[in-house]
Order: structure tokens, then C-alpha cells, then sequence
């Protein structure tokens, strides 16, 4: 069936600093992929997606792109901020299926 | 921009009590969703609904009812409340069965006693 993986955390970092945090699938059909963020205390809400392989998703300097040959969605910025600070969760959808699927979230630290 | 909201963001309730979560979509999405989150659990399904009056059970419905009266309102109901269903529990919505994003409410942190 359909999964996601993602790296545990948590992960902390200084501010400034480059951030990766790997994401990879499996899924039968062709799945659109997404990130979302969640801050303390609140829901998630979506950072970026991508529908198809070679796309990349882009929002607030986060950056992730759609990797079929290596069914990869890793997200990426260049220099991470204290707001940052958060948890991170990777998901996908598959046209084939009829749910979604998120990894177990990554727990991100920016410290100043 | 999509707007989900949640009846209560904390929820304190004693164990046998009957327990209603609202959350209301304002969009006129189709598709509604229910999942509990837990510590080095992430998210899991409880309930979906494709449809008014139309529901499906995800991958831990135990212990769990829905309602779909209206398009906009899902609700999720909990017959007799226990400590083990102490948790977050988070409503989303979604435009497109399956392939489109799902928009999140803020969340209710539920405290069963």
C-alpha cells in the first residue's frame, strides 16, 4: 500500500543554517505530494505541494522537489529562522487511492 | 482562503460521558476528514465522509461515530468517553477525493479524566 517515510527528529538548528529533511513514498498510482507545518498549539497547514515529477513546490524560502526516480520530496531551505520552529509533516494522495497518507512529522528546533 | 473550524480548542470531559466534536468547512467542499494525533503516532484516520450523510471508516473508527447532516458540518462523537481517547483531534477538509490538498482546523486537545 501507499506510505510515506520521513527522517525523525527532532532536529535542531542554529539560525542561519541550511535544512533538509528527507521524505520518501510508495504508492501504486501517481500521487500528488505535499508539505505542511505545524506550529505549537495549532493545526497543520499546507507550505508547499507538487503534482508531478519534476515540479517543485516553493513557499516562505521552503523549497521541495518531486523526485520519481527516486521517490523523494525532500524539503529544503537556506537559512532557517527561529519562527521556523516547528513540526513537519510530509504527505501524499494518490488519484488512485482514496486517502492520504503523512509521515510521523519531524520536529524542528531554530535556535538563535 | 479555505476556513475549517473547530467547536472547542480544549476539551476537558469525564470518562462514560458522550463527547461531540464539531467542525465546520466554509468552502462547500465535498470531502471531510477526521484524525486523532498522538505522540510518535502522527496522524491517524478516524472517520471520512465523501458525501452528506455518506461515511467511511478509517484506519482506527473503535470507539468513534460520525455525523454528516449538512455539507459543511462533520461532526465526530465519542459514545462513552474513555482516558485512552485522550488526544488532539483534527478536522480537515478537501476539494478533490483524492490528489488535492486537505485544509486543516486548528485542532481540539481532548481531556478524557
Amino acid at each position: 500500500g501507499d506510505s510515506v517515510t520521513q527522517m525523525e527528529g527532532p532536529v535542531t538548528l542554529s539560525e542561519e543554517a541550511f535544512l533538509t529533511i528527507n521524505c520518501t513514498y510508495t504508492a501504486t498510482g501517481y500521487p500528488s505530494l505535499f508539505w505542511y507545518v505545524q506550529y505549537p498549539g495549532e493545526g497543520l497547514q499546507l507550505l508547499l505541494k507538487a503534482t508531478k515529477a519534476d515540479d517543485k513546490g516553493s513557499n516562505k524560502g521552503f523549497e521541495a522537489t518531486y523526485r520519481k526516480e527516486t521517490t523523494s520530496f525532500h524539503l529544503e531551505k537556506g537559512s532557517v529562522q527561529v519562527s521556523d520552529s516547528a513540526v513537519y509533516f510530509c504527505a501524499l494522495s494518490d488519484l488512485g487511492g482514496n486517502q492520504f497518507y503523512f509521515g510521523t512529522g519531524t520536529s524542528l528546533t531554530v535556535i538563535p | 482562503d479555505v476556513k475549517v473550524t473547530q467547536s472547542s480548542r480544549y476539551l476537558v470531559k469525564r470518562t462514560g460521558e458522550k463527547v461531540f466534536l464539531e467542525c465546520v468547512q466554509d468552502m462547500d467542499h465535498e470531502n471531510m476528514f477526521w484524525y486523532r494525533q498522538d505522540p510518535g503516532l502522527g496522524l491517524r484516520l478516524i472517520y471520512f465522509s465523501y458525501d452528506v450523510k455518506m461515511k467511511e471508516k478509517g484506519d482506527i473508527p473503535e470507539g468513534y461515530s460520525v455525523s454528516r447532516e449538512k455539507k459543511e458540518r462533520f461532526s465526530l462523537i465519542l459514545e462513552s468517553a474513555s482516558t485512552n481517547q485522550t488526544s488532539m483531534y483534527l478536522c480537515a477538509s478537501s476539494l478533490f477525493r483524492t490528489g488535492g490538498e486537505q485544509y486543516f482546523g486548528p485542532g481540539t486537545r481532548l481531556t478524557v479524566t
